[in-house]
């Protein structure tokens, strides 16, 4: 399968501890995307690489939350400190520069307790 | 602040009839436009898209209509089918495409048999 991989796909946790997520995109899509869905709202966007560089980050990106994608391939989303409304579906995407359209991964759901 | 706008929370129709899916948006900026799909516990999977120089495209079952004077833009299956049953969202780039997507909140598409 070449499409997005999202691990761990369930995470349960409780307030006040750490989490990570992973994300492999596809192979050669240079765009790597990460978004957040709660129940009844569509994906919001929180950030975005291309290649190895952050490029832009949303206000919904707090400080307990940082992303990186060190050599340009997988990226992790990592959470610090989590609390209750940070319990959401992690989604990750990625498309090449010339196609507009984002594959995404089947996501990761976080539920903190 | 919504910039796309899914006002239809839900939507059931006759398999074989057409379902017509809404979408409106505030961001004149707005160039790029897509239909995605979600099954329960899966990720978004695209569908169709549509750049605002053109105001049709089609797909096979799938057509998308784009209303540029009147920020609109709608999803057309025809025939409808049970597999169609799903939630679909509408999502919005600028620049080409090349901002992140903005997404609606989504429509739930029941079709019945």
């Amino acid at each position: 399968d070449t499409g997005v991989s999202q691990n761990p796909r369930h995470k349960i946790t409780k307030r006040g501890q750490n989490v990570t997520f992973r994300c492999d995109p596809i192979s050669e899509h240079n765009r790597l995307y990460w978004y957040r869905q709660t129940l009844g709202q569509g994906p919001e966007f929180l950030t975005y690489f291309q290649n190895e560089a952050q490029l832009e980050k949303s206000r919904l990106l707090s400080d307990r939350f940082s992303a990186e994608r060190p050599k340009g391939s997988f990226s992790t989303l990592e959470i610090q400190r989590t609390e209750q409304g940070d319990s959401a579906m992690y989604l990750c995407a990625s498309r090449s520069i010339v196609l507009g359209e984002l594959f995404f991964g089947e996501g990761s759901r976080l539920t903190v307790l | 602040d919504q910039q796309v706008k899914q006002n239809s929370p839900s939507l059931s129709v006759q398999e074989g009839r057409i379902s017509i899916l809404n979408c409106d948006y505030t961001n004149s900026m707005f160039d790029y436009f897509l239909w995605y799909k979600k099954y329960p516990a899966e990720g978004p999977t695209f569908l169709i898209s549509i750049s605002s120089i053109k105001d049709k495209n089609e797909d096979g079952r799938f057509t998308v209509f784009l209303n540029k004077s009147a920020k609109h833009l709608s999803l057309h299956i025809v025939p409808s089918q049970p597999g169609d049953s799903a939630v679909y969202f509408c999502a919005a780039s600028a620049n080409s495409g090349n901002t992140p997507l903005v997404f609606g909140k989504g429509t739930r598409l029941s079709v019945i048999a």
